[in-house]
């Protein structure tokens, strides 16, 4: 079966950097997003990996690495609103997203 | 309006009633779908429209039933539903199924059955 794992809950402090981990075994790989959702909110896309490697954007990166199954959401110089849920999603040979359940991330000041 | 927005936004009803959610996306997109979210589980892909032509049903009991009518349109009808159903019910859209670019998403409908 497709299944996407991610820690349930990370907490980190104002200021520090937090990593999010993702591991996926899925039928085809056509690319892994991530996403954010606030409480009671819709999820917004934060970036896309099709290649191996770390992709920057900001104070946000995200790394792919195909052989292994894996990726990881890098978020630096954390703000308070950056608390939410982060979703990790795998497109596969179908072109449909596979979802994780989400990692709640709580910033502490 | 902009982006991808739904109606409405909280519904509550009855195993015995029949609702409609109704989704528009503002982006020019030619894929929309339908997804449940319920607490702490993945997000659940229930169908897929691309170009108006229904392309997944992902083993979605038939008391959920889409409409399609044009690409900006997207509806969810709701009949005999169970307690188990009551979920976030998020639409998105995309330029096409099998592009390389992200989903966009509405804020959702909160559907709680009693």
């Amino acid at each position: 079966g497709q299944n996407i794992d991610q820690p349930t809950e990370m907490t980190a402090t104002e200021g520090a950097i937090v990593q999010i981990n993702c591991t996926y075994q899925t039928s085809g790989f056509n690319g892994l997003f991530w996403y954010q959702q606030h409480a009671g909110e819709a999820p917004t896309f934060l970036s896309y990996n099709v290649l191996d490697g770390l992709e920057e954007k900001g104070r946000f990166s995200s790394f792919l690495s195909r052989s292994k199954g894996y990726s990881y959401l890098l978020l630096k110089e954390l703000q308070m609103k950056d608390s939410a849920s982060y979703l990790c999603a795998v497109r596969d040979s179908n072109y449909q997203l596979i979802w994780g359940a989400g990692t709640k991330l709580i910033i502490k000041p | 309006e902009t982006g991808v927005t739904q109606t409405p936004r909280h519904l509550v009803m009855g195993m015995t009633n029949k609702k409609s959610l109704k989704c528009e996306q503002h982006l020019g997109h030619n894929a929309m779908y339908w997804y449940k979210q319920s607490a702490k589980k993945p997000l659940e892909l229930m169908f897929v429209y691309n170009f108006k032509e229904q392309t997944e049903n992902n083993s979605v009991p038939s008391r959920f039933s889409p409409e399609c009518p044009n690409s900006s349109h997207l509806f969810l009808h709701l009949h005999t539903l169970q307690p188990e159903d009551s979920a976030l019910y998020l639409c998105a859209s995309s330029q096409d199924k099998e592009a390389y670019n992200e989903q966009f998403f509405g804020p959702g409908t909160r559907l709680t059955v009693l």
